[in-house]
């Protein structure tokens, strides 16, 4: 079965550390990989995406992620974390074969302590 | 160029009515895509329209419904509500289907007593 996997649900990093989240995905089509970033009240802003090509994928706001596919894993990565950033973090699968609906992790909500 | 609204942004029914939910995709987006976001289930997939016919459904009940106008605009219906159909709704717009990116409005937050 088609499933997407956060499995942190929540993290806290000190401002100015780096950050990674984690997202691991079980897709039998290629997949096609999303981050979006929610914060409270607010509709899900997309940070980035991989279709194909380069595997490490550069997004807005500093944000970065890396296809593996011999892992399954399209972790999120940040070097340096902003108080702004705290936030609710999804990670999203789409493919041909569930007609390119989105399949969304549960989600990681992040805190950023000073 | 203006994102994807949605109204009302705020809805309370009770148990047994019904509510219609409307969003305005993004100039020239062609594609709408309906998502369902509960603490417990997370975000669910509810259907996609793509001119004015649904091109995919998830697993919901026949009470979910929606439509599409030719001007791309989508609205939603939900009947005979339940305390369980209180979720934020959100809608999605993009250009055409496939991998072109789903952009998100702000959703409405419908609260069912």
């Amino acid at each position: 079965a088609q499933s997407v996997t956060q499995p942190d649900i929540h993290i806290t990093v000190s401002e100015g550390a780096s950050l990674e989240l984690r997202c691991n995905y079980s897709y039998g089509a290629t997949p096609y990989l999303f981050w979006y970033v929610q914060s409270p009240g607010q509709g899900l802003q997309l940070l980035l995406k991989y279709f194909s090509g380069d595997t490490l994928v550069q997004g807005i706001k500093g944000f970065e992620a890396e296809f593996k596919r011999s892992q399954s894993s399209f972790n999120l990565r940040k070097p340096s974390v902003h108080w702004s950033d705290a936030a609710e973090y999804f990670c999203a699968v789409g493919a041909i074969d569930s007609g390119y609906a989105l399949n969304f992790g549960k989600g990681t909500s992040l805190l950023v302590t000073p | 160029k203006a994102g994807v609204t949605q109204t009302p942004r705020y809805l309370i029914k009770t148990r047994g009515q019904q509510v219609t939910l409307s969003c305005s995709p993004i100039s020239g987006h062609r594609s709408v895509s309906w998502y369902q976001q509960t603490p417990g289930q997370g975000l669910q997939f509810l259907f996609e329209y793509f001119s004015e016919t649904q091109r995919n459904k998830g697993n919901f009940p026949g009470r979910f419904s929606g439509r599409q106008f030719s001007n791309s605009r989508s609205e939603m219906n939900v009947s005979t509500l339940e305390l369980g159909d209180s979720a934020l709704y959100l809608c999605a717009s993009s250009l055409a289907r496939g991998t072109d990116t789903q952009y998100f409005g702000p959703g409405t937050r419908l609260t069912v007593l």
